[in-house]
């Protein structure tokens, strides 16, 4: 069965950076491509950014200067680092699993539960 | 940036009706379409891929149809489980959603 489950500090200080983890079973991470969404209250879905199978990263140019995605395929997790936190990014964080072919790369067939970051003082 | 455009913010129907939702992409994004269908709970799952695949162990009254810059998911027949927000996302990076349809009961 696949899953993906977000971890992480449910709550963050202003101008800090947020650490997230997304442990992944039921598929290996050099075969499937590992995405970030996040969905602040009462908005609408962002794509953040994409570990690609092969180990590279793209990213939402809004969010570029902030963010790293990076991966340890041994332990099968993929983690999402942003820096210079702010109220805006109080959000639901979710990572999801996308496909394997050119017509469904972009694609998200697994999410995992979210996971609830407030960033306040 | 393609901006993804999506109607009705919100929708209220009656079981069994035929609901239709649209998508509209600033640019053309080549079928490149998928539909997500969130619930209260949180979660997430996938309906519809590349404009009109179903995803396996989506029901098969979820449908989708579109080319170019237009593309809709229809509900033939609302049942009550069916209750969630919907959104579009198209598949060219940055990766962009639509700003989601409330479905209802009426």
């Amino acid at each position: 069965e696949v899953q993906l489950k977000e971890s992480g500090p449910g709550l963050v200080q202003p101008s800090q950076t947020l650490s997230l983890t997304c442990t992944v079973s039921g598929f290996s991470l050099t075969d499937y491509s590992v995405h970030w969404v996040r969905q602040p209250p009462g908005k609408g879905l962002e794509w953040m950014g994409v570990m690609w199978s092969g180990g590279s990263t793209a990213y939402n140019s809004a969010l570029k200067s902030r963010l790293s995605i990076s991966r340890d395929t041994s332990k099968s997790q993929v983690f999402l680092k942003m820096n210079s936190l702010q109220t805006e990014d109080t959000a639901i964080y979710y990572c999801t699993r996308g496909g394997t072919t050119v017509v469904t790369a972009y694609v998200m067939d697994a999410w995992g539960q979210g996971a609830s970051v407030t960033v306040s003082s | 940036d393609i901006k993804m455009t999506q109607s009705p913010s919100s929708l209220s129907a009656s079981l069994g009706e035929r609901v239709t939702i649209s998508c509209r992409a600033s640019e053309n994004i080549n079928n490149y379409l998928s539909w997500y269908q969130k619930k209260e709970d949180g979660s997430v799952k996938l309906l519809i891929y590349h404009t009109s695949r179903l995803q396996p162990g989506a029901p098969s009254r979820f449908s989708g149809s579109g080319s170019g810059k237009d593309y809709s998911l229809t509900i033939s027949g609302l049942e009550s489980e069916d209750i969630a927000t919907y959104y579009c996302q198209q598949g060219y990076t940055p990766l962009t959603f639509g700003s989601g349809t409330k479905l209802e009961i009426k």
